[in-house]
């Protein structure tokens, strides 16, 4: 068992539509990452977080330590934001990767 | 700007042969990281260097190995004891104060054997 989960695995949107990719993780953690991978490969880091809410543009970061749990929330969503985002706790010395959602925006 | 450069993006290697992926960083960071992407599998750890002439293996490191002879530079060689090299390889960096400031990653080597 991963321990980083998320969903959906694969999201299909029509643009403007409001998103939410969920993680949930298993282990104790110091802070959780919320990372975006475009389509070259390459990763960028939009949030990270180790409690209540973050706001960048029309993204949103929540995350909820007691429930082990964090949501990313884009808002009028548009083709450009097509991209697989990965969810990324670290816990002591470690980092957990969840498989990442890959999300489509249709114009 | 500053920033993490891996090259070269895509790398064609022959069964047996070894191969060498290069990594970079003008960011003063003190940690740098290798990272296999698979299909369906988030990243997993290589190897790790938290200081220059350090490194720790990191979850899959069979068939790897590194040097960190230069705070910039940690270079990763596939060698032909992995068993399925092909892969995507992504290598990241990041100050002491990880809990604050996280990763910053580099733009990837996809590596195939042919």
């Amino acid at each position: 068992k991963n321990e980083v989960e998320q969903s959906p695995q694969n999201l299909t949107a029509q643009e403007g539509e409001f998103i939410t990719i969920n993680c949930s993780y298993s282990v104790g953690i110091s802070a959780l990452h919320w990372l975006q991978q475009h389509p070259g490969g390459g990763i960028v880091s939009l949030f990270m977080l180790s409690s209540g809410k973050k706001k960048h543009g029309r993204l949103i970061a929540t995350i909820n330590i007691q429930e082990k749990h964090s949501s990313l929330h884009i808002t009028a969503s548009h083709p450009r934001d097509s991209a697989v985002y990965i969810c990324a706790v670290r816990s002591g010395n470690q980092f957990y990767f969840g498989t990442g959602t890959s999300l489509t925006v249709i114009p | 700007d500053g920033g993490i450069t891996q090259s070269p993006k895509y790398l064609f290697r022959k069964e047996g042969q070894n191969v060498t992926l290069s990594c970079e960083q003008n960011l003063n960071h003190d940690a740098m990281y290798w990272y296999r992407q698979d299909p369906g599998q988030g990243l997993r750890l290589i190897y790790y260097s938290q200081i220059v002439n350090d490194f720790q293996k990191g979850d899959i490191a069979e068939g790897y190995s590194v040097s960190r002879e230069k705070k910039e530079s940690f270079p990763l060689t596939v060698t032909s004891a992995q068993k399925n090299p092909t892969a995507f390889y992504l290598c990241a960096s990041s100050i002491e104060d990880r809990v604050k400031y996280g990763y910053t990653f580099g733009s990837g080597t996809r590596l195939t054997v042919v």
